[in-house]
């Protein structure tokens, strides 16, 4: 089973900064990641898949980036609607076994 | 628009056994494979289950395996999620999500997802 460990658990930060997520495998996912983003009382939304492709309709400051077992989430000027919980997701070879990661808080600081 | 609605969880006694369901429109539901993943009160997600576009292939997640079973009927545009012997720790919104690929070429990753249903396992 693969683990993906996510840091910070809580990051504090001020609308216009840059903020950046990491995830990081227990193994080699290739460039099989995913990061999604959920606010309270909402499904989670894709943001970022195969590490760095964005999905569609997501703003051009998410980025991902990263390979193997190292992967980074940045935003790079946040607005008041990034302030949310962050999720990487990967999927193993086959047969797929997916998991995802604890998740990162931005928050307001 | 892409839409995906799951049916009314509830509160269900440990043991016992639910079906939910996920009703999909907007989009052609036979060519693409669906799952569904769900989130503990307060939890992070967690994969339960996928199934192929044509219902061919099934795979499961720890948790779920050799207790759900996952299905589609692509007559009807709805995907199903069998879950028996209930546990507390089943406990959690349920989301069916649609793979981010379509015929066979599935990504295994979530490009859009319901509204989420809770169900409570509790006596």
């Amino acid at each position: 089973e693969i683990v993906l460990t996510q840091s910070p658990a809580t990051l504090s930060l001020s609308p216009g900064e840059r903020a950046t997520l990491s995830c990081r495998a227990s193994q080699s996912v290739s460039n099989y990641l995913a990061w999604y983003q959920q606010k309270p009382g909402q499904a989670p939304r894709l943001l970022i898949y195969s590490t760095s492709h964005r999905a569609n309709g997501i703003p051009g400051r998410f980025s991902g980036s990263g390979s193997g077992t190292d992967f980074t989430l940045t935003i790079s000027s946040l607005e008041p609607e990034d302030f949310a919980v962050y999720y990487c997701q990967q999927r193993s070879n086959w047969p797929p076994e997916l998991s995802f990661g604890g998740g990162t808080k931005v928050e307001i600081k | 628009q892409v839409q995906l609605v799951e049916s009314e969880g509830g509160v269900v006694q440990p043991g016992r056994s639910l079906r939910l369901s996920c009703a999909a429109s907007g989009f052609t539901f036979n060519s693409y494979g669906m799952h569904w993943v769900r989130q503990a009160p307060g939890k992070g997600l967690e994969w339960v289950a996928f199934i192929w576009f044509d219902g061919s292939k099934k795979y499961y997640g720890d948790s779920a395996r050799g207790r759900f079973t996952i299905s589609r009927d692509n007559s009807k545009n709805t995907l199903y999620l069998q879950m028996d012997s209930l546990r507390a720790e089943d406990t959690a919104v349920y989301y069916c999500a649609r793979d981010l690929g379509s015929y066979g070429g599935s990504w295994f990753f979530f490009d859009y997802w319901g509204q989420g249903t809770l169900v409570t396992v509790s006596s």
